[in-house]
């Protein structure tokens, strides 16, 4: 299957910090990346579909403004978490559309801990 | 109503045993449906995708009934490293790609 190579897969900030999360396809270009965010025993929620070259569309409810997302090439998609608070502790995922596939291939998620 | 609803489980089966388990999804118009398997603080991982006609990989079977808008997995002769968390996926939109996740269903193979 196609590679998603997620970087970190942990980190942990102090609240109020930024921390920034990528995404690259290894083996393909995406042009459509999902993030989602999964919270303990809980379903994968998303976030927004990160477009390569334009802005990014956000699910309601998710604040574009505290959750930066750029998609600069086609290969490379980043989240930001801008002012870190504990209650963003969560297992951040993205994963991108391969083209043909309607499946999709996740990166090996970020485990965020805000302290 | 949730977009994609499963059993939570768990579902605690000796070895060797078959367990099969649910999932219903709320829009009729979903177009595309998967298995994936995500172990514990990993990430999901595509088992199969469903067929209209049922379509089986190995010990593994899985089942579409459009009518009552429900899928099934079926795990034959269960092996210690079933133990995985099963999430059911649809694609709701055609020439939209975004998926909707089912919660899980918990399996734990015990020896």
């Amino acid at each position: 299957g196609a590679v998603v190579s997620q970087h970190p897969s942990r980190v942990i900030c102090k609240s109020g910090t930024s921390v920034k999360i990528e995404c690259r396809s290894l083996d393909f270009q995406a042009t459509t990346m999902f993030w989602y965010r999964q919270f303990p025993k809980q379903s994968l929620m998303l976030m927004a579909t990160s477009n390569e070259g334009s802005k990014a569309t956000y699910e309601q409810g998710v604040e574009k403004d505290k959750f930066l997302i750029n998609h600069a090439s086609l290969t490379l998609s980043t989240l930001t978490v801008t002012s870190a608070h504990p209650e963003d502790s969560s297992f951040y995922i993205c994963s991108a559309r391969v083209p043909g596939k309607t499946e999709a291939f996740f990166g090996q998620g970020t485990r965020l801990t805000v302290v | 109503r949730k977009e994609v609803e499963q059993d939570p489980g768990p579902f605690n089966v000796p070895e060797g045993a078959t367990v099969a388990f649910n999932c219903t999804y709320s829009n009729s118009a979903s177009q595309s449906f998967f298995w994936y398997r995500q172990d514990c603080r990993k990430e999901p991982k595509l088992l199969m995708s469903v067929y209209s006609s049922g379509n089986e990989d190995g010990r593994f079977t899985a089942q579409l009934n459009r009518a009552s808008q429900y899928i099934s997995l079926l795990i034959r002769d269960s092996k210690l490293s079933d133990s995985a968390t099963y999430l059911c996926v649809v694609n709701i939109v055609a020439n939209d790609y975004k998926l909707s996740f089912g919660a899980g269903t918990t399996v734990t193979v015990r020896a």
